[in-house]
């Protein structure tokens, strides 16, 4: 049972090249989403999925593309990658999409990204 | 819109002493739901405690509880006995009782543990 993975690592991406960052769990979760890591900004959301076949935009998605082809599989695309973009991104998953079941968020190691 | 403000950015306690970090919120929401996050060096996001707001009881993991003040729309973490593994960001965070699971993050309090 290996949790939520985020491949790779680590990333340096030139201004304009794409890329796909990978998130992967294997805990049968309906809900996934992706937020970003900056310096004085907390954590803030992207995306998020509450299923296979449905995503939604969270509070900053702009020059972020998602999609949920499969329960277990949720990848961030950056089509065309900017300074703005360097960031820490971390994916999160639970059992349950709504709150009320208290189904608690499972992190993610995260993805350092660094774009010139 | 729900937003959290967490307006210590660092702190510090000795090891063995008790520090107690703050944390406000807004939204128009009567029910929702409240966390502490930690986040190490290794970057890993682990669940320190969470509150419901419809539970007046205040929340407690072992060393570490809070005080949830609903009318004041506060919520501090209080770290007891504090350890040098405490050492770590954490982030206060909100996520509504209904809808996604989608949570809203405070900036974060660094807390460093003097031995």
């Amino acid at each position: 049972n290996a949790g939520v993975t985020q491949t790779p690592k680590f990333q340096v991406l030139k201004t304009g090249q794409s890329m796909t960052l990978q998130c992967a769990q294997d805990m049968n979760h309906e809900y996934m989403s992706w937020y970003r890591q900056d310096p004085g900004m907390g954590l803030r959301l992207i995306h998020y999925s509450v299923g296979a076949g449905i995503t939604d935009q969270g509070e900053v998605p702009n020059g972020y593309n998602v999609s949920r082809s499969t329960t277990e599989d949720f990848p961030l695309r950056l089509l065309s990658a900017a300074p703005s973009q360097t960031s820490v991104y971390f994916c999160a998953s639970s059992y349950s999409p709504t709150p009320a079941s208290g189904s608690p968020l499972h992190f993610g190691n995260g993805t350092r990204l660094t774009v010139t | 819109a729900q937003t959290v403000t967490q307006s210590q950015p660092e702190m510090s306690v000795q090891e063995a002493e008790t520090v107690t970090l703050s944390c406000t919120y807004d939204t128009s929401e009567n029910n929702y739901y409240l966390f502490w996050y930690k986040q190490p060096p290794s970057r890993q996001m682990i669940l320190v405690i969470r509150q419901e707001a419809y539970k007046q009881q205040n929340a407690t993991e072992n060393r570490f509880s809070v005080n949830f003040q609903k009318a004041a729309k506060s919520f501090s973490l209080k770290i007891s006995d504090s350890q040098l593994g405490d050492t770590a960001m954490y982030f206060c965070a909100f996520m509504k009782h209904t809808g996604a699971n989608n949570l809203f993050f405070g900036t974060g309090t660094r807390l460093t543990v003097i031995p």
